[in-house]
């Protein structure tokens, strides 16, 4: 049972537009998210994070939003740059344990 | 520069041997964590310790071992490799609760 969901394994977008990266989660007793990214042959690494007594949270060309009712996170990146491009992992969690989502694949075309 | 060193980078076992992953951070974190990252798995807890001289299961604890050697030092054993077991290994480490965590560059381990 996967307590966190990404279920779109792929995204593609164009240089400059929003990218909307979604995470779902079951465990209703997270209180803390996170979104990772990892490139390739590297490890993760820490982009935003987000506490369930908010729904927002900003910083830089990153946003997450949080919808503590439906369970969804979602990960905001504008402008996209081809830089950004990498996969995507959020996470929810309490204490010391966080769970991983599966991950999704950006790719930001020039 | 700071952070989680890992080592070896990349691992070919034997079904049946053993080998040690080592894990050092030198930024006097309290936690650390050893996850395995599979296909369409996302990454699962292997085993964390909250603080020197603790350690607790996570998720895919079976076939591993860990000692937390010092507060700097976190390491994995495996005693006998299965195939099962071929995966990249991530450690990581955390001030302790809510903060965002720091990886090491992960080991890619294949086990035949």
């Amino acid at each position: 049972d996967q307590q966190v969901k990404q279920n779109s394994p792929s995204l593609s977008v164009q240089e400059g537009r929003i990218s909307i990266l979604n995470c779902d989660y079951t465990n209703s007793m997270f209180d803390y998210f996170l979104w990772y990214k990892k490139y390739p042959a590297e490890g993760p690494t820490f982009l935003i994070s987000i506490s369930s007594i908010k729904d927002k949270n900003e910083d830089g060309r990153f946003t997450v939003f949080l919808n503590k009712s439906a369970k969804h996170l979602s990960l905001h990146i504008v402008p996209s740059q081809p830089g950004d491009s990498a996969v995507y992992f959020c996470a929810g969690g309490y204490g010391q344990n966080f769970v991983f989502g599966p991950g999704t694949r950006l790719s930001v075309l020039p | 520069n700071a952070g989680v060193t890992q080592t070896p980078k990349f691992q070919v076992l034997k079904t049946g041997q053993s080998m040690t992953l080592q894990c050092a951070q030198d930024m006097n974190h309290n936690s650390m964590y050893w996850y395995r990252q599979d296909p369409g798995m996302g990454l699962r807890l292997i085993y964390y310790s909250a603080s020197e001289g603790t350690t607790d299961k996570g998720e895919v604890p079976n076939g591993y071992n860990v000692s937390r050697l010092n507060k700097r030092e976190f390491s994995l054993r495996l005693e006998s490799a299965a195939p099962s077991q071929t995966s990249v290994y991530f450690c990581a480490s955390s001030p302790g609760g809510d903060y965002g965590y720091t990886f090491g560059s992960g080991t890619r381990l294949t086990v035949v």
